[in-house]
């Protein structure tokens, strides 16, 4: 199947600085991208949806300066955390999806965030 | 945000038995129903997706059915072996819209 590879697996950084976490499509063009955001116990949460030369989509209540997203080619979407404080530590994964309608996913193995 | 739920929220299973776990979902503008296999420090994978009323999918000793009628679906696992232990997770989704929405997922931990 279609491999997504997202890095880095882990990252502990310091209160105020950004973090910036790939997400490429190895095998495929993911012309639509999604960023989900996991805390302990909970369901995956869409953060945003990132389409390929266009703005990214967010959810409501996630703040589009704080997150980043930067989808610039059909291979590979960024999502920046930016001046990163101990709230926004969680587990970050991206997904890829060819095509609209039912098909399936293709995830990265996801980012642990730790923010001191 | 459709509401997504997963029950139990984890199972232990004895090597060698079988056991299921629903999903529920909002059955007003449903599109699909997907269900996806996620072991530790691994990606999740992709089981099935399902959009009819009745569907029945099978993969190995994986099976899944689905009611869009009432909003569920049903994932079996037969004869469980310690591979199988993971979190399964469940999300739908709705006509016009490509996002899915996840359940919490079924942990299942299978004791050898």
């Amino acid at each position: 199947g279609a491999v997504v590879s997202q890095h880095p697996s882990w990252v502990i950084c310091k209160s105020g600085t950004s973090v910036k976490i790939e997400c490429r499509s190895l095998d495929f063009q993911a012309t639509t991208m999604f960023w989900y955001r996991q805390f302990p116990k909970q369901s995956l949460m869409l953060m945003a949806t990132s389409n390929e030369g266009s703005k990214a989509t967010y959810e409501q209540g996630v703040e589009k300066d704080k997150f980043l997203i930067n989808h610039a080619s059909l291979t590979l979407s960024t999502l920046t955390v930016t001046s990163a404080h101990p709230e926004d530590s969680s587990f970050y994964i991206c997904s890829a999806r060819v095509g609209q309608g039912a098909v399936i996913a293709f995830f990265g193995q996801g980012t642990r965030l730790t923010v001191v | 945000i459709l509401n997504v739920e997963q029950s139990p929220q984890s199972l232990h299973v004895q090597e060698g038995d079988s056991t299921n776990f629903t999903c529920s979902f909002p059955s007003s503008n449903f599109y699909a129903l997907h269900w996806y296999r996620w072991e530790t420090a691994k990606s999740p994978e992709a089981l099935f997706v399902m959009t009819l009323n009745g569907d029945e999918k099978k993969k190995g000793r994986i099976s899944a059915t689905l009611n869009t009628k009432e909003g569920y679906s049903y994932l079996y696992i037969k004869g469980s072996q310690p591979e199988d232990s993971a979190t399964y997770l469940c999300a739908s989704s709705s006509y016009g819209n490509n996002r899915l929405a996840f359940g919490k997922g079924n942990q299942v931990v299978v004791i050898p």
